[in-house]
């Protein structure tokens, strides 16, 4: 199984300040076939059901604010907020979804400094 | 407007058994794959299993290691329902199970809508 390891478990940043949150995975999730990476990213406030920000490593799902940008290199995933608002506390998770089964980073939850 | 509305969640025995429903509605319910995923208290998401659209080739099931031999997804495209039959529960299950939508993009799953989830609770 692949895993995905997400750093750091929390993090507090100012509003209007960047967050980088990171997930690596313990293989490539790269599919030779198209050259995609087949990493995601959700968002998960209180009491409400996981949210898709980003698929394909680095492509914004359709609504969701450009301040939310994914990065790729390798094994290495970042997802970066440029500029914290107050309604993106939450927790952040990536997923793969190069084979099965699709797995999950432990998530990071974000927070106000 | 895509809904899943999951229900069935309970209070259940270990050894015990419980079906779980999710009815779709907003878009061609065969057209898609569909998931399981389940959060357990306080703790991060885990995909339990998956049911490919029906398609030309039939249909295919998935399942995370620990619940083969134990869940069964299956679906009823004349009643845009997804469910998953859970048998010989145990307290590791315990969890929010979420009912949610692949995306579509061809391989395998990320989830573009998901329901409210339904809690099942494993305990004497």
């Amino acid at each position: 199984d692949i895993v995905m390891t997400q750093s750091p478990d929390s993090l507090a940043v100012s509003l209007g300040e960047r967050a980088t949150i990171k997930c690596k995975s313990s293989q490539s999730v790269l599919h030779s076939s198209n050259k995609k990476n087949y990493l995601a990213w959700y968002q998960q406030k209180p009491g409400q059901p996981p949210k898709l920000l980003i698929y394909w490593a680095s492509t914004r799902e359709s609504g969701v604010p450009d301040r939310f940008s994914g990065g790729a290199s390798g094994t290495d995933f970042t997802l970066t907020i440029s500029s914290l608002q107050a309604e993106d506390v939450a927790v952040y998770y990536c997923q793969h979804y190069h084979s099965i089964p699709w797995t999950f980073g432990q998530g990071t939850k974000v927070e106000i400094k | 407007e895509v809904q899943l509305l999951e229900s069935g969640g309970d209070l259940v025995q270990p050894g015990g058994s419980l079906r779980l429903s999710c009815a779709a509605s907003g878009f061609t319910f065969s057209n898609y794959a569909m998931s399981w995923v389940r959060q357990a208290p306080g703790k991060g998401l885990e995909w339990v299993s998956a049911i490919s659209g029906s398609g030309p080739d039939g249909i295919n099931t998935y399942y995370v290691d620990s619940v083969k031999g134990r869940f069964t997804i299956s679906r009823d495209d004349s009643r845009d329902t997804l469910f998953l039959q859970m048998n010989s529960l145990r307290a590791e299950d315990t969890a929010v199970y979420y009912c949610a939508k692949d995306h579509g993009l061809g391989g395998g799953s990320t989830f573009d809508y998901w329901g409210q989830g339904t809690l099942v609770t494993v305990s004497p």
